[in-house]
């Protein structure tokens, strides 16, 4: 079965750039989404179809997909984006997301 | 404004079935796809199962097929989750979510299975 596989933490100082990886076999030939949860909160989508960014999601948060690699990245980091971030890959039936990785802003 | 509301969960013994709704509102349902995700209590996210708009197709996780089945009624604005044969480590915050990219998520609701 298909794996995605995440850093289970990262850490980065207030006002630097956070990068967070996701790898798997071909992944850039599937789409990639990324979701931000907070404690004892559900998750929000940050990342569709690899860097495509909701409305409401600030500009700091940008994505790309290639090769095996898929990178979320943030720039600027803030208190507030203390959070586990989710990979998620899908396509032609498949989902599946990848462990998590816990950013630690301080 | 996009609501899921899921409903349903509670404890059940193993082998035991539970049903598990989610009602939508404030979005077109019939024009959207629908996923179910569970999260074990401190684990990742785990996708279950999605449905296509109108039904006609469903997906599941290897670790649920033919034990769970997704449905949905559209008139009604519903999705459902039919969970038989219930597992321990079936035990998760079961969420329901939009589309296949998850843009909305409800605040999900407890199965817990134990005996």
């Amino acid at each position: 079965s298909y794996e995605v596989t995440q850093p289970p933490s990262v850490s980065v100082s207030p006002g630097q750039t956070a990068t967070i990886t996701c790898s798997g076999d071909t992944l850039g030939e599937k789409y990639v989404c990324w979701y931000q949860q907070k404690p004892g909160q559900s998750p929000v989508l940050v990342i569709y179809r690899d860097t495509k960014r909701p409305s409401g999601i600030p500009e700091r948060f940008s994505g790309s997909n290639s090769g095996n690699t898929a990178t979320l990245t943030i720039s600027g980091a803030q208190a507030m984006d203390e959070a586990d971030y989710y990979c998620q890959a899908w396509g032609s039936g498949l989902w599946v997301f990848g462990g998590g990785t816990k950013l630690t802003v301080l | 404004e996009v609501q899921l509301v899921e409903s349903g969960g509670g404890l059940v013994q193993p082998g035991g079935s539970l049903r598990l709704s989610c009602a939508a509102s404030g979005f077109t349902f019939n024009n959207y796809w629908m996923t179910w995700v569970r999260q074990a209590p401190g684990k990742g996210l785990e996708w279950v199962a999605n449905i296509k708009k109108d039904g006609s197709e469903t997906f599941y996780v290897d670790s649920v097929q033919g034990r769970f089945t997704i449905s949905r009624d559209n008139a009604e604005n519903s999705l459902y989750l039919h969970m038989n044969t219930l597992r321990v480590d079936d035990t998760a915050v079961y969420y329901c979510a939009r589309d296949r990219i998850l843009d909305s998520w409800g605040p999900g609701t407890l199965v817990t299975v134990t005996s």
